[in-house]
């Protein structure tokens, strides 16, 4: 069965320090993966999504980057963040363009 | 822009009760989801209909789409005090990525 992966689940980060965040899937090649943020009572907003090892399509212009070195690997990077960066972060994949997506747990990050 | 916007914003019913809560969007679309997500988790995947389907079933859960007034509605029969969490529509677009819509924050009374 497949399962996806996210860490840390929680996350306190100063001003301008920098962020990774580390997604990966486990029982299944080649998914599409997906980068959202949640502000709090708020829908996803979709932040970078990526069909292939290498490929990543960015959906918002900000200060955040996303990496897919591996096949069932994705990192979301930032080399300072801002305030505005608090939020929940999920990542989620799918078998196809536009099929059932699998999300991860989560992780909530604060920006202090 | 928003693809998909949910109807209403907040629902609270009391327990037993059917819960409706429908979606709007804009362009035309291959498939229509429904998720739920729990506070502080993350989404589930509900029910998927396509845009040649009208109606699906699942569990206590009915989904209608019309495609002629781009919209889709959830209906969840016999609420319970478990089905309280938010609710989210999602709609496919041009590109490799489906739209999530701002969701439905539904509340159960005991």
């Amino acid at each position: 069965s497949q399962t996806i992966h996210q860490w840390p689940a929680t996350l306190v980060q100063p001003v301008g320090s920098p962020l990774s965040l580390e997604c990966t899937v486990e029982g299944t090649s080649n998914p599409n993966l997906y980068w959202y943020r949640q502000a709090a009572g708020r829908g996803l907003q979709l932040l970078f999504y990526s069909v292939g090892i290498g490929q990543i399509s960015s959906e918002v212009p900000q200060n955040l980057s996303a990496s897919r070195p591996q096949d069932r690997q994705f990192i979301l990077s930032s080399k300072k963040l801002l305030l505005s960066d608090s939020g929940f972060y999920l990542c989620a994949w799918t078998r196809t363009r536009w099929s059932e997506q699998f999300f991860g747990p989560g992780t909530r990050l604060t920006v202090l | 822009s928003q693809q998909g916007e949910e109807d209403p914003q907040a629902l609270s019913i009391q327990e037993g009760e059917n819960a409706t809560m429908n979606c709007s969007y804009k362009t035309s679309i291959n498939n229509l989801q429904w998720y739920r997500q729990n506070s502080g988790r993350g989404l589930v995947h509900l029910i998927l209909i396509r845009s040649n389907e009208r109606e699906k079933h699942s569990g206590r859960l009915r989904v209608t789409l019309d495609t002629s007034k781009k919209s889709s509605s959830l209906l969840i029969t016999a609420s319970r005090a478990a089905d309280t969490a938010s609710y989210f529509c999602a709609t496919d677009s041009s590109a490799s990525k489906i739209i999530f819509g701002s969701g439905t924050r539904l509340s159960i009374r005991p």
